[in-house]
């Protein structure tokens, strides 16, 4: 692994479906960011992480949650998916949360019907 | 919203040009990063200039900060095909004290022609 890798690359789901997003990271960054991209609003961060152990709220955190028990990983949950959370999903990572570029994942396209 | 506004939304020009990018945001920040998104895949940073910093360069890539009218542009010379992206300017700053937040403008979508 280099860098950050997301699984699914995409994926449909029914709503109300349970759903986990997973993110790795193999760059030993404090920080783990998860991002929603939607046409026309741009990123909007859902969730954070500034450290292992402890987590944030974004500027969209309802419908989603999110873990981090050791520092590589970061998965994104949604309890019961709904349409308006159709969209393309980021993880990101920085070596720490102040004054640090961010490295991106690949993505994952979600579909909810 | 703190958001940066990046303009224009488009832009479309000739290879070999430059191209300038325009970034405006609302509050004061302690720096302003540019990324650049090409079509389906994830963002990846560019550059980084801090807010004590004016000008920042880096290849073809020219970015300037002014705070006192809170903008910022991204200045990409002798253009190629391969530059046709979206770039975003994000904007990083201080809420109470120690959160730290990072946030993305709607971005400008660059075509550049052959």
């Amino acid at each position: 692994i280099a860098g950050i890798t997301q699984a699914p690359t995409s994926q449909i789901l029914a709503a109300g479906r349970r759903m986990t997003l997973r993110c790795t990271q193999d760059m030993r960054h404090n920080a783990m960011y998860w991002y929603r991209q939607d046409l026309g609003l741009g990123l909007r961060l859902i969730h954070y992480s500034n450290t292992a152990g402890t987590t944030g709220k974004g500027e969209v955190p309802d419908g989603y949650s999110v873990s981090r028990a050791n520092t590589d990983d970061f998965p994104l949950t949604l309890a019961s998916a709904v349409p308006s959370q159709t969209s393309v999903y980021f993880c990101a990572s920085s070596r720490g949360p102040y004054y640090n570029e961010q490295f991106f994942g690949p993505g994952t396209r979600l579909t909810v019907l | 919203s703190q958001q940066g506004e990046e303009d224009p939304q488009a832009l479309s020009i000739q290879e070999g040009e430059n191209a300038t990018m325009n970034c405006s945001y609302k509050t004061s920040i302690n720096n302003l990063q540019w990324y650049r998104q090409n079509s389906g895949r994830g963002l990846v940073h560019l550059i980084l200039i801090r807010s004590n910093e004016r000008e920042k360069h880096s290849g073809r890539l020219r970015v300037t900060l002014d705070t006192s009218k809170k903008s910022s542009s991204l200045l990409i010379t002798a253009s190629r095909a391969a530059d046709t992206a979206s770039y975003f300017c994000a904007t990083d700053y201080t809420v109470g004290g120690s959160n730290y937040k990072l946030t993305f403008g709607k971005g400008t979508l660059l075509t550049v022609n052959p």
